[in-house]
């Protein structure tokens, strides 16, 4: 069966900071993934996704997610954060041959300091 | 602008009652989902459709049910049979296509007492 595990609950780091979150997904098919990013009381949002081609996928605001196979991760930089990038993110994986089922993993918050 | 509207924001009940969450979207998807969030744990499906009168139990479908009548709508109870109903639920559409992203609704907190 499929997982996704995100091991930061929280990451803190100062502001102009760059940033790595961590996702790994375990699954025996090919997969398709995805970035998503939580404001307080707010739905998600799509970050970025990776669904065939080149494995390094970018956001419009300076995200990016590299996904690598091998080591079945698919890590979430940023090379300088802002404030405005306080947040939760979740990532999520589907089966290509299922892809109506989205896996999520639990989550991990953001903490951008000035 | 098209989008998923969920109502309302902020929901709270006495035990033992059946709350029913709304759920809307403009966006012409086939397939709608919920999901809940809890703190600590992601997001968990409760419930999935593919196409209007038809829809299928996801990992935690006990205790909830849904309807899908029209395509815009799909409604979730909340029933007394749900053992710690307490949560953040998302209502989530997409066109139903492969690898089509989910578009979320902003949630409804749900609180009972």
């Amino acid at each position: 069966a499929q997982s996704v595990t995100q091991l930061d609950s929280q990451v803190p780091v100062f502001e102009e900071a760059p940033v790595e979150l961590r996702c790994n997904y375990s699954s025996s098919v090919s997969v398709y993934l995805f970035w998503y990013v939580q404001y307080p009381n707010q739905g998600l949002q799509l970050l970025l996704k990776y669904l065939s081609g080149s494995t390094l996928v970018e956001s419009i605001n300076g995200f990016e997610a590299e996904f690598n196979k091998s080591q079945t991760s698919f890590h979430l930089r940023k090379p300088s954060v802002h404030i405005s990038d306080t947040a939760e993110y979740f990532c999520a994986v589907s089966e290509v041959d299922s892809s109506y089922k989205l896996i999520f993993g639990s989550g991990t918050r953001l903490l951008v300091r000035p | 602008d098209g989008g998923i509207t969920q109502s309302p924001k902020y929901l709270f009940r006495k035990e033992g009652q059946n709350v029913t969450l709304s759920c809307e979207q403009n966006l012409n998807h086939d397939a709608m989902y919920w999901y809940r969030q809890d703190p600590g744990q992601g997001l968990r499906l409760i419930y999935y459709s593919q196409i209007v009168n038809d829809f299928q139990k996801g990992d935690i479908a006990e205790g909830y049910s849904v309807s899908r009548e029209k395509k815009e709508s799909f409604p979730l109870t909340v029933t007394s049979a749900q053992k710690n109903p307490t949560a953040f639920y998302l209502c989530a559409s997409n066109p139903g296509y492969k690898n089509s992203p989910l578009h979320f609704g902003n949630g409804t907190r749900l609180t009972v007492t």
